[in-house]
Protein backbone atom coordinates (compact mmCIF):
# COMPACT_ATOMS: atom_id res chain seq x y z
CA UNK A 1 0.00 0.00 0.00
CA UNK A 2 1.24 3.15 -0.76
CA UNK A 3 1.62 6.03 1.49
CA UNK A 4 0.91 9.47 1.69
CA UNK A 5 2.78 12.08 3.58
CA UNK A 6 1.66 16.01 4.21
CA UNK A 7 3.69 18.13 5.50
CA UNK A 8 3.59 21.05 7.18
CA UNK A 9 0.55 19.74 9.11
CA UNK A 10 -0.65 23.24 9.89
CA UNK A 11 -0.16 26.40 8.27
CA UNK A 12 -0.55 29.59 9.36
CA UNK A 13 -1.21 31.97 6.49
CA UNK A 14 -2.17 35.41 6.42
CA UNK A 15 -5.38 36.09 3.72
CA UNK A 16 -3.65 37.18 0.70
CA UNK A 17 -0.70 35.73 1.38
CA UNK A 18 0.71 32.75 -0.74
CA UNK A 19 0.04 29.12 0.78
CA UNK A 20 2.26 25.59 -0.09
CA UNK A 21 1.57 22.50 0.65
CA UNK A 22 3.44 19.33 0.03
CA UNK A 23 2.61 15.76 -0.22
CA UNK A 24 5.37 12.87 -0.81
CA UNK A 25 3.99 9.26 -1.96
CA UNK A 26 6.34 6.25 -0.96
CA UNK A 27 6.72 5.44 -4.37
CA UNK A 28 6.52 6.88 -7.58
CA UNK A 29 2.47 7.50 -8.37
CA UNK A 30 3.10 9.04 -11.74
CA UNK A 31 0.66 12.17 -12.12
CA UNK A 32 -2.06 10.41 -10.36
CA UNK A 33 -2.83 12.37 -7.80
CA UNK A 34 -5.71 14.31 -6.38
CA UNK A 35 -6.55 16.70 -3.86
CA UNK A 36 -9.42 17.50 -1.84
CA UNK A 37 -10.49 20.73 0.85
CA UNK A 38 -12.11 20.03 3.56
CA UNK A 39 -14.37 22.66 5.95
CA UNK A 40 -15.46 22.08 8.80
CA UNK A 41 -18.68 19.51 9.45
CA UNK A 42 -18.01 19.48 5.35
CA UNK A 43 -17.51 17.05 3.22
CA UNK A 44 -14.52 16.72 1.11
CA UNK A 45 -14.80 18.83 -2.10
CA UNK A 46 -12.37 18.02 -5.26
CA UNK A 47 -9.45 20.37 -6.29
CA UNK A 48 -7.29 18.89 -8.74
CA UNK A 49 -7.16 15.52 -10.21
CA UNK A 50 -3.90 14.79 -12.23
CA UNK A 51 -1.42 16.08 -10.07
CA UNK A 52 -2.34 19.47 -11.98
CA UNK A 53 -6.22 19.67 -13.26
CA UNK A 54 -8.42 21.93 -11.77
CA UNK A 55 -11.65 20.40 -11.34
CA UNK A 56 -14.83 22.11 -12.44
CA UNK A 57 -15.65 25.65 -10.94
CA UNK A 58 -12.17 25.48 -8.45
CA UNK A 59 -10.48 28.44 -8.80
CA UNK A 60 -7.54 29.64 -10.69
CA UNK A 61 -6.00 30.44 -7.55
CA UNK A 62 -5.71 27.19 -6.76
CA UNK A 63 -2.75 24.79 -8.66
CA UNK A 64 -1.13 21.40 -8.52
CA UNK A 65 2.26 20.11 -9.75
CA UNK A 66 4.57 17.48 -9.35
CA UNK A 67 4.85 13.66 -10.65
CA UNK A 68 6.47 10.74 -9.12
CA UNK A 69 6.57 11.27 -5.22
CA UNK A 70 6.75 14.38 -5.06
CA UNK A 71 3.35 17.21 -5.45
CA UNK A 72 2.69 20.83 -4.34
CA UNK A 73 -0.95 22.47 -3.80
CA UNK A 74 -0.31 26.38 -3.92
CA UNK A 75 -2.76 28.61 -3.06
CA UNK A 76 -1.91 31.39 -4.91
CA UNK A 77 -3.62 34.49 -2.73
CA UNK A 78 -5.40 33.21 0.39
CA UNK A 79 -9.04 34.56 0.28
CA UNK A 80 -11.40 33.88 3.84
CA UNK A 81 -12.94 30.29 2.62
CA UNK A 82 -9.74 29.28 1.76
CA UNK A 83 -9.13 28.42 5.34
CA UNK A 84 -9.33 24.33 5.74
CA UNK A 85 -8.25 21.12 5.83
CA UNK A 86 -6.52 19.95 2.04
CA UNK A 87 -5.82 16.40 1.88
CA UNK A 88 -3.74 14.77 -1.07
CA UNK A 89 -4.65 11.12 -2.40
CA UNK A 90 -3.19 8.81 -4.67
CA UNK A 91 -4.85 7.13 -7.30
CA UNK A 92 -2.18 5.12 -9.17
CA UNK A 93 -2.07 1.68 -7.31
CA UNK A 94 -5.44 1.70 -6.80
CA UNK A 95 -7.58 0.40 -4.75
CA UNK A 96 -7.07 1.26 -2.17
CA UNK A 97 -7.01 5.08 -2.30
CA UNK A 98 -4.69 6.15 0.35
CA UNK A 99 -5.23 9.58 1.27
CA UNK A 100 -2.53 11.60 3.38
CA UNK A 101 -2.95 12.82 6.57
CA UNK A 102 -3.99 16.39 5.98
CA UNK A 103 -2.52 20.36 6.31
CA UNK A 104 -4.70 22.38 8.21
CA UNK A 105 -4.32 25.85 7.02
CA UNK A 106 -5.08 28.29 8.63
CA UNK A 107 -5.78 31.80 9.81
CA UNK A 108 -2.42 33.85 11.08
CA UNK B 1 -28.48 19.57 -8.65
CA UNK B 2 -26.19 16.75 -8.51
CA UNK B 3 -26.34 15.06 -5.13
CA UNK B 4 -25.75 12.19 -2.71
CA UNK B 5 -27.62 12.07 0.68
CA UNK B 6 -26.33 9.29 3.16
CA UNK B 7 -28.74 8.05 5.87
CA UNK B 8 -28.86 4.95 8.22
CA UNK B 9 -25.90 6.27 11.10
CA UNK B 10 -26.61 5.89 14.68
CA UNK B 11 -24.93 4.26 17.79
CA UNK B 12 -24.68 0.74 18.03
CA UNK B 13 -23.04 -1.60 19.91
CA UNK B 14 -19.60 -3.67 19.44
CA UNK B 15 -20.66 -6.58 17.50
CA UNK B 16 -23.33 -5.21 16.20
CA UNK B 17 -25.04 -4.61 13.17
CA UNK B 18 -25.84 -1.42 10.69
CA UNK B 19 -27.00 -0.66 7.53
CA UNK B 20 -26.24 2.59 5.67
CA UNK B 21 -28.01 4.24 2.38
CA UNK B 22 -27.04 6.81 -0.23
CA UNK B 23 -29.33 8.50 -1.94
CA UNK B 24 -28.54 9.72 -5.48
CA UNK B 25 -29.87 12.23 -7.60
CA UNK B 26 -29.20 14.64 -10.46
CA UNK B 27 -27.90 11.88 -12.31
CA UNK B 28 -27.61 8.99 -14.40
CA UNK B 29 -26.11 7.03 -10.85
CA UNK B 30 -26.28 3.41 -13.12
CA UNK B 31 -23.29 4.86 -15.21
CA UNK B 32 -21.33 5.65 -12.21
CA UNK B 33 -19.06 3.52 -9.95
CA UNK B 34 -19.77 4.90 -6.12
CA UNK B 35 -17.46 4.51 -2.67
CA UNK B 36 -17.58 4.49 0.85
CA UNK B 37 -14.94 6.58 2.62
CA UNK B 38 -14.72 7.22 6.32
CA UNK B 39 -13.34 9.69 8.30
CA UNK B 40 -12.80 8.89 12.27
CA UNK B 41 -13.21 11.77 14.42
CA UNK B 42 -10.66 14.29 14.38
CA UNK B 43 -8.62 12.10 11.55
CA UNK B 44 -8.01 11.87 8.24
CA UNK B 45 -9.92 10.01 5.09
CA UNK B 46 -9.66 6.12 4.62
CA UNK B 47 -11.46 4.41 1.87
CA UNK B 48 -13.90 1.71 2.61
CA UNK B 49 -14.80 0.34 -0.38
CA UNK B 50 -15.75 0.54 -4.31
CA UNK B 51 -18.97 -0.71 -6.63
CA UNK B 52 -18.80 -0.87 -10.27
CA UNK B 53 -21.45 0.55 -11.67
CA UNK B 54 -23.04 -3.06 -12.90
CA UNK B 55 -21.85 -4.44 -9.55
CA UNK B 56 -20.05 -6.77 -11.51
CA UNK B 57 -16.34 -5.23 -9.15
CA UNK B 58 -16.71 -4.60 -5.89
CA UNK B 59 -13.65 -3.98 -3.75
CA UNK B 60 -13.05 -3.64 0.35
CA UNK B 61 -10.49 -2.17 2.34
CA UNK B 62 -8.59 -4.49 4.43
CA UNK B 63 -9.98 -3.22 7.49
CA UNK B 64 -13.58 -4.01 6.68
CA UNK B 65 -12.91 -6.75 4.40
CA UNK B 66 -15.56 -9.68 5.42
CA UNK B 67 -17.35 -7.72 7.65
CA UNK B 68 -19.14 -4.65 5.78
CA UNK B 69 -20.78 -5.69 1.90
CA UNK B 70 -21.59 -2.97 -0.75
CA UNK B 71 -24.11 -3.02 -2.24
CA UNK B 72 -26.49 -1.14 -5.40
CA UNK B 73 -29.62 -0.70 -6.80
CA UNK B 74 -30.03 1.34 -9.64
CA UNK B 75 -33.67 0.95 -10.09
CA UNK B 76 -33.96 3.14 -7.02
CA UNK B 77 -30.62 5.37 -7.32
CA UNK B 78 -29.61 4.03 -4.09
CA UNK B 79 -25.82 2.40 -2.46
CA UNK B 80 -25.74 0.40 0.29
CA UNK B 81 -23.17 -0.62 3.04
CA UNK B 82 -24.04 -3.66 5.52
CA UNK B 83 -21.61 -3.24 8.46
CA UNK B 84 -21.45 -6.45 10.68
CA UNK B 85 -19.26 -7.13 13.83
CA UNK B 86 -19.06 -3.63 14.04
CA UNK B 87 -15.85 -2.37 16.53
CA UNK B 88 -15.18 0.43 18.31
CA UNK B 89 -12.43 0.93 15.18
CA UNK B 90 -15.38 1.73 13.10
CA UNK B 91 -16.57 4.56 14.52
CA UNK B 92 -16.53 7.53 12.06
CA UNK B 93 -18.48 9.55 9.67
CA UNK B 94 -19.46 7.59 6.62
CA UNK B 95 -19.39 9.16 3.24
CA UNK B 96 -21.05 8.31 -0.18
CA UNK B 97 -18.27 9.65 -2.77
CA UNK B 98 -18.94 9.19 -6.99
CA UNK B 99 -15.84 8.06 -9.16
CA UNK B 100 -15.52 10.57 -11.16
CA UNK B 101 -15.36 9.99 -15.29
CA UNK B 102 -12.55 12.64 -15.72
CA UNK B 103 -9.26 11.34 -14.67
CA UNK B 104 -6.82 8.80 -17.22
CA UNK B 105 -7.64 6.20 -14.52
CA UNK B 106 -9.89 5.14 -11.41
CA UNK B 107 -9.95 6.25 -8.23
CA UNK B 108 -10.82 9.71 -8.32
CA UNK B 109 -14.14 10.78 -6.13
CA UNK B 110 -16.05 13.77 -7.78
CA UNK B 111 -19.15 14.58 -5.98
CA UNK B 112 -19.66 13.45 -2.28
CA UNK B 113 -22.68 13.62 0.24
CA UNK B 114 -22.95 15.09 3.45
CA UNK B 115 -21.93 12.13 5.72
CA UNK B 116 -23.72 9.81 8.17
CA UNK B 117 -22.34 9.20 11.71
CA UNK B 118 -21.52 5.37 12.98
CA UNK B 119 -20.75 5.52 16.76
CA UNK B 120 -19.79 2.12 17.91
CA UNK B 121 -19.85 2.14 21.68
CA UNK B 122 -21.17 -0.29 24.67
Amino acid sequence: EIVMTQSPATLSVSPGERATLSCRASQSVSSNLAWYQQKPGQAPRLLIYGASTRATGIPARFSGSGSGTEFTLTISSLQSEDFAVYYCQQYNNWPPATFGGGTKVEIK
Amino acid sequence: EVQLVESGGGLVQPGGSLRLSCAASGFTFSSYSMNWVRQAPGKGLEWVSYISSSSSTIYYADSVKGRFTISRDNAKNSLYLQMNSLRDEDTAVYYCARMARIAARPGVMDVWGQGTTVTVSS
